[in-house]
This record gives C-alpha cells, structure tokens and sequence, in this order.
C-alpha cells in the first residue's frame, strides 16, 4: 500500500514564528487533505488539498501531485496552533479507494 | 449544524464486557468508517461502509463488528473487549467514498480496557 511520511515529526515554535511541514507519499492520489489534532483529541479539517495551493488565514496548503508531497505553511504562529497535523492521502488499491494518515506533526507552540 | 456525533465520549470497562460506540452523521453521506488512533502508528481504518447494508474490513478489523442498517448510524461493537483495544476511535463520514470527497471526523471516543 501507499506509504505517508511526515516531516518533522516534532516541532518546537516560538509564538510568532513561521514553519513548514512536509507530507511526502509514495505513489499516485486522487487527493490528500491536512488536519490538526487539537490536544483535546479533536480532528480539525484544514485543507481538502489534491493540487494546487490554498490558503484560510495565516495557513496555507500547496500540493505537488507530480512530485508527491504537499506542504503546510502555518504564519505567525499562535500558541493555539499546538497539536498534532496530519496528512492523509486517497490512493486506489485493488479493494477501492484507501484513505490512509501520516503519523503527524506534533506541533508545540511556546508564548 | 453538519456533524458527525459520536458516543460516549470516554469510556472506562473492563476485559469481556461487550459495548457499543454510536456514530450518527446528518449530512445525508453515503460513506462512513471508523478509525482507530494509537501512539506512533497514526489513524488506522477498522471497517468502513459504503452505503446500507454494505460493509467491509479496512486493516484492523480484528476484534470489531460493525452494522449499517440505516444511513446516518454507523455503530462499532466490540463483542469482548481486550485490553489491547485501548484507543482513542473516531468516526468519519463523507458524501460519497474518499475519491474526491472530504472527510469529515466525529470528536472522537477514548476507551480504555482495564
């Protein structure tokens, strides 16, 4: 099956800071979408993102279908930008489509 | 409000006790599945169901059974439950399959088997 990767698997940000998280798959996707996993558990729908670049506020999402990554940028950070960001991928397997999750981000924003 | 509605919340129980987590959508979606959540190994599908009455395995089925015989309620039932079936679980729902369709999350149920 298709495999997701995630990079960096922790990240430590001053408020304020910019970063880039890079979510890198191995083979073609119908299309890929980014959630963040605030600390109460809550899975949070950010982007539905199979191409192109999208943006909602300080966050924005680019995906190169081509060369198989996607990309989040988070803007001036905030502390209630801590948690966990995943990616997760749609690939056709033989059984249908398969939506499958990278094993996150996590996310630690400091004041 | 759009939503996916998912309980209890959290659950302590222990070895063997069956139980049931309800998951109801009503958004009118065709496709909904249940995932489960551990440490290091990201979300993992336990079944998923393409429409009433039409269910399959997704990778870790072990241990699970699931119903559809309305649309909006997907229940997940652990017939006897293990301690290795500790989890945080979710629901999801989306219009029709994943092809070009986002997923939209229930708020999750942490279960602990004691």
């Amino acid at each position: 099956g298709i495999q997701v990767e995630q990079s960096p698997p922790d990240l430590i940000l001053q408020e304020g800071a910019n970063s880039t998280l890079r979510c890198n798959f191995s083979d073609s996707v119908n299309n890929l979408q980014w959630f963040h996993q605030n600390p109460w558990g809550q899975l949070i729908n950010l982007f539905y993102i199979p191409s192109g670049t999208k943006q909602n506020g300080r966050l924005s999402a680019t995906t190169v279908a081509t060369e198989r990554y996607s990309l989040l940028y988070i803007s001036s950070s905030q502390t209630t930008d801590s948690g966990v960001y995943f990616c997760a991928v749609v690939a056709w397997e033989s059984s249908g489509d398969k939506l499958t999750f990278g094993t996150g981000t996590r996310l630690a924003v400091r004041p | 409000e759009a939503q996916v509605t998912q309980n209890p919340r959290y659950l302590i129980t222990v070895t063997g006790k069956k139980l049931t987590v309800t998951c109801s959508q009503n958004m009118n979606h065709e496709y909904m599945s249940w995932y489960r959540q551990d440490p290091g190994l990201g979300l993992r599908q336990i079944y998923y169901s393409m429409n009433v009455e039409v269910t399959d395995k997704g990778d870790v089925p072990e241990g699970y059974k699931v119903s559809r015989k309305e649309k909006r309620n997907f229940p997940l039932i652990l017939e006897s439950p293990s301690p290795n079936q500790t989890s945080l679980y979710f629901c999801a729902s989306s219009l029709q399959g994943f092809g070009n369709q986002p997923q939209h999350f229930g708020d999750g149920t942490r279960l602990s088997i004691l």
